[in-house]
């Protein structure tokens, strides 16, 4: 079974600033992994996705995420936030065999002007 | 380009009553068809799994009886919520993924209220 662990619940940064939000997940197969944003009142946007090669993956708006198998992690970040950039944001590890996506609790970033 | 339209976007119903939620899938054929949950406050929990071919998936705390889903062609899917009650708002999300592809594609979501 996987485990998806986004051990930030709220992340409040200045525009301009980078960010990193904390993933870590618990599978030992073959899995995707995914990030996707969710502002207030909507649905789910995707961001990014690793399945294997570099473990730096890039995403829609400057988002990048790194993976790491000796940490278990995929944690996103971006160099330079915008005050769009609020919204809750979900980490998830998706098995290759079933597809079926487990999702972290998410993280919500506030962005302050 | 590769979408998902749910509808309706929002909606209210009494308790003890039945709302049926859509998803269409345009510009692809949706192999697997993924309906989840999210309840206030809380995140997605997958309801279940469809795909062509092979029977539906229901995940633990989550029925048939409950939730029955139609997936009757590769680019529409529906699910009924029977006899809603307060435990059952919050954004219902669709979920459509093709064959060749490992990303679903999310809709927007239906929004049910409980009263």
């Amino acid at each position: 079974t996987q485990t998806v662990s986004q051990s930030d619940a709220h992340v409040t940064v200045f525009e301009g600033d980078s960010v990193e939000l904390r993933c870590n997940y618990s599978y030992g197969g073959s899995i995707y992994l995914s990030w996707y944003i969710q502002h207030h009142g909507h649905g789910l946007q995707f961001l990014l996705k690793y399945y294997s090669g570099n473990p730096v993956v890039q995403g829609v708006n400057g988002f990048e995420a790194e993976f790491s198998k000796s940490d278990s992690s995929f944690h996103l970040r971006k160099a330079s936030v915008h005050w769009s950039d609020s919204a809750v944001y979900f980490c998830a590890v998706s098995d290759t065999g079933n597809y079926k996506y487990v999702f972290g609790a998410g993280t919500r970033l506030k962005v302050i002007a | 380009g590769a979408l998902v339209y749910q509808y309706p976007r929002r909606t209210i119903c009494k308790s003890g009553t039945s709302m049926r939620m859509e998803c269409q899938a345009v510009g692809f054929q949706a192999t697997s068809v993924a309906w989840y949950r999210q309840s206030p406050q809380k995140t997605f929990e997958l309801i279940a799994l469809s795909t062509v071919n092979s029977a539906i998936k229901y995940e633990q705390n989550f029925t048939q009886e409950k939730f029955p889903i139609s997936h009757p062609n590769l680019s529409f899917s529906s699910m009924t919520v029977l006899n809603a009650y307060l435990e059952d708002r919050g954004l219902y999300l669709c979920g459509a993924r093709r064959v060749t592809n490992s990303d679903y594609t999310f809709g927007s979501g239906t929004r049910l209220l409980v009263i």
